[in-house]
């Protein structure tokens, strides 16, 4: 069965870097487009950063435009986020998912960032 | 950026009654790629609806979108009491690919 399992989230100070990865299995994971979503504390759902299903083009929102990275390895089935320049704003749940004509049909239980001084 | 504006933010309702949550969107959503999510705490969110109408594998026929353009609806037929939770719309059509901001579902 499809499934998502993010990793890398920690405690970090501001200004630190972080890397967060996504084992996708159980689907053909170079066919999809893939995206993170971020939930800070007791807050909505934010789209942060997508990415093509063959890396042709990555795609930001403002709040983290030049300071995140999106890549993917469809050899290894894996979807990352470099995070870089944390900032306290940036606290939140990391979620992965996957993305279609069909929506974000299949998402990851997440993984905590933590900024904080 | 298309916004999407919920409402209500909460909603206080009982078991078998019907549920109506409404989703606006700032200018038209490209090709109603306008999907609905539920999500229970300490969960990720699940997908109920995409496409602005068509049900996602799995999920009960009380669950059903409608709407096209900016305006867009989910209703839930009789609530039963496991569907008490939050919904969240979201455009997927151009990016970014934003989200509302929930519609809490409450038990009355």
């Amino acid at each position: 069965q499809t499934q998502l399992v993010e990793s890398g989230g920690g405690v970090v100070q501001p200004g630190t870097s972080l890397r967060l990865s996504c084992a996708a299995s159980g689907f053909i994971f170079s066919a999809y487009g893939m995206h993170w979503v971020r939930q800070a504390p007791g807050k909505g759902l934010e789209w942060v950063a997508g990415i093509r299903y063959d890396g042709s083009n990555e795609y930001y929102a403002d709040s983290v435009k030049a300071r995140f990275i999106v890549s993917r390895d469809n050899t290894k089935n894996t979807l990352y986020l470099q995070l870089n320049r944390l900032r306290v704003e940036d606290t939140a749940v990391y979620y992965c998912a996957r993305g279609g004509e069909k929506g974000f049909d299949a998402w990851g239980q997440g993984t905590m960032v933590t900024v904080s001084s | 950026e298309i916004v999407l504006t919920q409402s209500p933010g909460t909603l206080s309702l009982s078991p078998g009654e019907r549920a109506t949550l409404s989703c606006r969107a700032s200018q038209n959503v490209f090709s109603s790629y306008l999907a609905w999510y539920q999500q229970k705490p300490g969960q990720p969110p699940r997908l109920l609806i995409y496409g602005a109408s068509s049900r996602a594998t799995g999920i009960p026929d009380r669950f059903s979108g409608s709407g096209s353009g900016t305006d867009f609806t989910l209703t839930i037929s009789r609530l039963q009491p496991e569907d008490f939770a939050v919904y969240y719309c979201q455009q997927y059509g151009n990016s970014p690919y934003t989200f509302g901001q929930g519609t809490k579902l409450e038990i009355k």
